[in-house]
């Protein structure tokens, strides 16, 4: 069955560092997203993005944030210079044309020290 | 008040025992409504996912919609200690056009053998 996979899996960094989580979404969704998740907290919408650009974004989604499809098989969120509060776990979406559901990665754990 | 509103819990019930899993909502535009199960530390696997009011069954689940009074419900029928995890209702609209989900906060279950 195809999933959404996404790497890696957990990434320790330091603060003011730049930070790249990968995805690779479903082969034929050409919908894409990301959510985090802080721990113990629920889980929130960050951006959408279809046909090479940002659809919508959240007010979580701030300058330091920003995506990319570098190629027809990955998705990357970068977080520019990491802050303390962005550690969480990030979710990575797909949706397939003419469909609603969401199909969700198992998540990158970005620990910002 | 919060757009979508769920019981964290925990809850724990015997095994074999139906549970009843409830969010309540504000939005009215939303009309998609999912349930996702996720275990600790991994990603929302969808479980059901329902169009405007009624009920869905799929094996053991039933999820129900009743959007007069913005309210969802997920029954899980002969509970299963398989069945532990915390469970995120999610809905959306289509008026933005990007069908973001929002979440409720989830709502741990224990299911005790």
């Amino acid at each position: 069955e195809p999933e959404v996979t996404q790497t890696p899996s957990h990434q320790v960094t330091q603060m003011g560092q730049e930070v790249i989580l990968r995805c690779v979404p479903i082969s034929n969704h050409l919908y894409f997203y990301w959510y985090r998740q802080i721990l113990g907290q629920k889980v929130e919408f960050l951006v959408s993005f279809y046909n090479n650009e940002i659809s919508e974004k959240s007010e979580i989604f701030d300058d330091q944030f920003s995506v990319e499809r570098p190629d027809g098989s990955n998705f990357t969120l970068k977080i520019r210079s990491t802050k303390l509060e962005d550690s969480a776990m990030y979710f990575c979406a797909s949706r397939a044309p003419g469909y609603n559901e969401q199909f969700f990665g198992p998540g990158t754990r970005l620990t910002v020290l | 008040q919060k757009e979508v509103e769920q019981d964290p819990g925990p809850l724990s019930v015997p095994e074999g025992a139906i549970v009843s899993l409830n969010c309540t909502y504000s939005n009215s535009a939303f009309q998609y409504f999912m349930w996702y199960r996720q275990y600790s530390r991994k990603g929302p696997e969808l479980l059901m996912y329902t169009y405007s009011s009624g009920n869905k069954e799929d094996g053991r689940f039933t999820a129900q919609v009743d959007k007069s009074s913005k309210y969802i419900s997920l029954f899980i029928r002969d509970s299963q200690p398989s069945d532990s995890a915390t469970y995120l209702c999610a809905m959306t609209d289509t008026t933005s056009g990007t069908y973001k989900y929002i979440f409720g906060t989830g709502t741990r279950l224990k299911v005790l053998a």
